[in-house]
């Protein structure tokens, strides 16, 4: 069973165009993120949703917008595609009741922008 | 700045031996979590070990310990009996009660067979 998942898993795009990526967990988790791996394989979170509610907007281009239609998923709409959003794109939920918040993260989306 | 320091962009270690690596962290908080994650050329994200930062009482989890000094904001990681499959990138990664985690830039880990 896959706990979180992300699709697609590559996605080959031109500058301009509009892209989602979506996400789904089945962990019953009530947060999730989404994090950019950039090309020197640094890690940082973009936004945290809980109970559907934005809870952390990091300084990110108003071009992406989360959308969370509920607490099992979270998708990610970028517009507008510019060189600089190639990247790897990671999922994550954490349950906020849990003693220890670990994150599980789904396989990524490798995003590349041409 | 709230930030996760790995010292070690890379690390090589003979297969069986030991290798530790290093992890610093700036928080004004009293209470968070440290974690450190292992990304292996598949790319997913693993979750290795986990350290409540209100127990003093260093994690385990089989082969992989940590060694955590709460005073000097320490978090390193050993891996004992070193395996082929534990090569891979290695991330330190604090997270307050705010729910915000912070991740360190990464160790690449090879394993010398």
């Amino acid at each position: 069973d896959t706990a979180v998942s992300q699709t697609p898993k590559y996605l080959v795009t031109q500058m301009g165009n509009d892209k989602s990526i979506k996400c789904e967990q089945n962990l019953g988790h009530d947060t999730m993120y989404w994090y950019k791996q950039d090309s020197k394989k640094f890690l940082k979170i973009m936004f945290s949703y809980n109970n559907k509610e934005l809870i952390i907007n990091e300084t990110v281009p108003n071009r992406f917008s989360p959308k969370s239609p509920d607490k099992a998923h979270l998708n990610l709409h970028i517009n507008s595609l510019e060189l600089g959003d190639s990247a790897v794109y990671f999922c994550a939920s954490s349950s906020t009741g849990a003693d220890s918040y670990e994150q599980y993260f789904g396989p990524g989306t490798r995003l590349t922008v041409t | 700045a709230q930030t996760v320091t790995q010292s070690q962009p890379e690390m090589s270690v003979q297969e069986a031996e030991t290798v530790t690596l290093s992890c610093t962290y700036d928080t004004s908080e009293s209470d968070y979590y440290l974690f450190w994650y292992k990304q292996p050329p598949s790319r997913q994200m693993i979750l290795v070990i986990r350290q409540e930062a209100y127990k003093q009482q260093n994690a385990t989890e089989n082969r992989f310990s940590v060694n955590f000094q709460k005073a000097a904001k320490s978090f390193s990681l050993k891996i004992s009996d070193s395996q082929l499959g534990d090569a891979a990138m290695y991330f330190c990664a604090r997270m307050n009660r705010d729910d915000k985690i912070i991740f360190g830039k990464g160790t690449r880990l090879h394993i010398l067979p």
